[in-house]
């Protein structure tokens, strides 16, 4: 059964410094996800990306927050200069259309 | 504001009981309907979901879920629970956006 993947499970990185989360969609979906679940809180939607722009985006996903499809299989999340309040699971999701989203077993990001 | 309510935080139930999640959202429009099941360490499942017509819908797992128009509500059943089922579980809608809106999540134990 086909499913999204991401990479790393588990990123580490001090304050300050960038990251990129890895993902790899489902190979026929044309829609594109990240969320985030902060420990102990829900599920938070960050952007939505299709046709190599996005979409929509979220209040959290300010200008240190981007997202590129650099090639055919690879959607990323990269964060400028991380905060100690990034540390959260970041899930990658993605859809054959505007209906259900499959996700990923997601990244664990810890900020120092 | 659009919000999906989970009220039960926690709830335990023994082998072989029944089982009863809420989930309830706001918002006039009908959304479209989601649950996801999310085991430790793992992403999020799809369940089953509810885009429109039988109100009682049918998911993996021996999962069930009923659309109740008049109350607003979408809550998850199992006549059987099983201790594999003990999980996260996730209520999840969808407006006119294709950003999926979390519920806060019911933690789920399940005692031998």
């Amino acid at each position: 059964e086909p499913e999204v993947t991401q990479t790393p499970s588990h990123q580490v990185t001090q304050m300050g410094q960038e990251v990129i989360l890895r993902c790899v969609p489902i190979s026929n979906h044309l829609y594109f996800y990240w969320y985030r679940q902060i420990l102990g809180q829900k599920v938070e939607f960050l952007v939505s990306f299709y046709n190599n722009e996005i979409s929509e985006k979220s209040e959290i996903f300010d200008d240190q927050f981007s997202v590129e499809r650099p090639d055919g299989s690879n959607f990323t999340l990269k964060i400028r200069s991380t905060k100690l309040e990034d540390s959260a699971m970041y899930f990658c999701a993605s859809s054959e259309a505007k209906n259900i989203q499959y996700f990923g077993a997601g990244t664990r990001l810890s900020v120092l | 504001a659009q919000s999906v309510t989970q009220p039960d935080i926690h709830i335990t139930v023994s082998e072989g009981a029944s089982l009863e999640l809420r989930c309830n959202y706001s918002y006039g429009a009908t959304p479209y309907l989601f649950w996801y099941v999310q085991s430790p360490g793992q992403g999020l499942q799809l369940l089953l979901k509810y885009f429109s017509g039988d109100t009682l819908v049918q998911g993996i797992k021996g999962f069930e879920a009923e659309f109740k128009r008049s109350q607003s509500s979408f809550n998850l059943r199992k006549p059987s629970v099983h201790w594999s089922d003990a999980a996260e579980y996730f209520c999840a809608v969808v407006y006119n956006t294709d950003k999926l809106i979390f519920g806060t999540g019911t933690r789920l134990q399940v005692f031998p």
